[in-house]
């Protein structure tokens, strides 16, 4: 059973940039069809999925971080990263690393499944602040 | 901001049964998956898909759908499962991997 841990500075300076690591252990990072999420919390809120990148490099970002974001992935490493430019204050929050499991299409429902987040690191806290 | 909208509270007395709901428009043809989250602890999977359960995780735990509505329920709750509960889906823009507003579940 994989675990993942991030790793990373928990202060940021405003329009500086935040980077972020995850370091998968327990299972290769390029196994089957998984793919490899950024997902946080701001104090006292809900859940934000960030993105995902698959081993092979493809990504796919939240519309609403897209042109802030930045993943990349280390096989040899076995670790993702995360990159989110121009940092304020709202982006202050718990930042969790996530496995995705692949989608998958329920031919007797017509049902799609996009995945879901089965393991999940135990979060870092990143504070933007001067 | 979120268009899977979720009841922020809901109690339910020991042993007895709740359903958490999440209204949005892609249920019609996905599925949610739903995760626990305990203060201070990272989030868990607990359904995804077709009603799966993850190992390790109850079977009082299952998950329907229904029209516009994915629901969670918890057939005999137990004091462990107080915790928030959040669904993920895709949005009725098609973005994908959107949370729900959250519901607080206490257990009386």
């Amino acid at each position: 059973h994989g675990q993942l841990q991030e790793s990373g500075p928990g202060l940021v300076k405003p329009s500086e940039t935040i980077s972020l690591t995850c370091s998968v252990s327990g299972g290769s990072i390029s196994s089957d069809s998984y793919y490899w999420n950024w997902i946080r919390q701001r104090p006292g809120q809900g859940l934000e999925w960030i993105g995902y990148i698959y081993a092979t490099g493809n990504t796919d970002y939240n519309p609403s971080l897209r042109s802030r974001v930045t993943m990349s992935v280390d096989t040899s490493k076995n670790q993702f990263s995360l990159r989110l430019s121009s940092a304020t204050a709202a982006d202050t929050a718990i930042y969790y690393c996530a496995r995705g499991t692949p989608p998958f299409y329920y031919d007797s429902s017509a049902f799609y499944d996009e995945g879901a987040f089965d393991i999940w690191g135990q979060g870092t806290v990143v504070t933007v602040s001067s | 901001s979120s268009e899977l909208t979720q009841d922020p509270a809901v109690s339910v007395a020991l042993g007895q049964t709740v359903r958490i709901t999440c209204h949005g428009d892609s249920f019609r043809n996905y599925y949610a998956s739903w995760y626990q989250q305990k203060p201070g602890q990272a989030p868990v999977l607990v359904i995804y898909g077709k009603n799966n359960r993850p190992s390790g995780i109850p079977d009082r735990f299952s998950g329907s759908s229904s029209g516009n509505t994915a629901s969670l329920t918890i057939t005999g709750a137990q004091a462990e499962d107080e915790a928030d509960y959040y669904c993920n889906s895709r949005d009725s823009s098609g973005n994908p991997y959107v949370f729900g507003t959250g519901t607080k579940v206490t257990v009386l």
